[in-house]
């Protein structure tokens, strides 16, 4: 069974506007994390953002934040004022299980479009 | 700090023949994964490593593909023999052990003819 599920194969969006991209996950384990990562033309996986199982808060980076919803195992990155250079393939990966045996499993990823 | 270093960056060879992938993990890190991107098929887990350890190899698709971490700073991944379909990138990536964000080497990008 997959893990992560990132359903929006494309997004379009235009420069300056916010956009959110879907990442439901699956665990039965009460200790894990969650990570995004971009992947630009140029193939180097940039990490972006984290949010642990436990924070309260939603996680915050700059122009990128994730919406946590814990109970509808959801943890959606959005992307607040786009910029032409924000278009690229994005991961969202989880981490799960005991400290030492934690892999990291990726989704099929989301690539986003940034028109001017 | 230098971040996770792959070599070669591009690799092309023979089908049949013996490929082998280098990385250098971050100084530090206790975990270390290998992945392999393709179009078909995403970004998939083939071993991680923790403390020098195999602790999961089932993404490993097959016998020809053997890893191995002998120290802290060093990891291969090696293809014997090589076939067509083995042609991807092949990231290395390490982090510390708990729940912690992965840092990714630049990639080897392998082609076999």
């Amino acid at each position: 069974a997959q893990k992560i599920t990132q359903t929006q194969p494309g997004m379009f969006v235009q420069e300056k506007e916010a956009v959110t991209l879907d990442c439901t996950y699956d665990t039965s384990d009460p200790s894990y994390g969650l990570f995004w990562y971009k992947q630009p033309s140029s193939g180097e996986m940039i990490f972006l953002i984290y949010q642990g199982s436990y924070d309260q808060q939603n996680a915050t980076e700059g122009r990128y934040s994730l919406n946590f919803q814990k109970a509808r195992k959801s943890a959606n990155l959005v992307i607040s004022a786009s910029q032409l250079g924000d278009s690229a393939m994005y991961f969202c990966a989880m981490r799960e299980g005991y400290t030492g045996f934690q892999k990291l499993v990726f989704g099929t990823g989301t690539r986003l479009l940034v028109s001017p | 700090d230098a971040g996770v270093i792959q070599s070669p960056r591009h690799e092309v060879t023979e089908m049949g023949q013996e490929v082998t992938l280098r990385c250098k993990p971050i100084s530090g890190h206790n975990s270390l994964f290998w992945y392999r991107q393709t179009m078909m098929r995403g970004l998939e887990l083939l071993i991680y490593f923790n403390n020098n350890v195999p602790i999961d190899d089932s993404g490993m698709p097959e016998d020809r593909f053997s890893a191995k971490m002998p120290n802290a700073s060093f990891s291969t991944l090696k293809i014997q023999p090589s076939e067509p379909r083995d042609s991807a990138v092949y990231f290395c990536a390490s982090s510390r052990a708990s729940n912690t964000e992965a840092f990714f080497g630049q990639g080897t990008r392998l082609t076999v003819v």
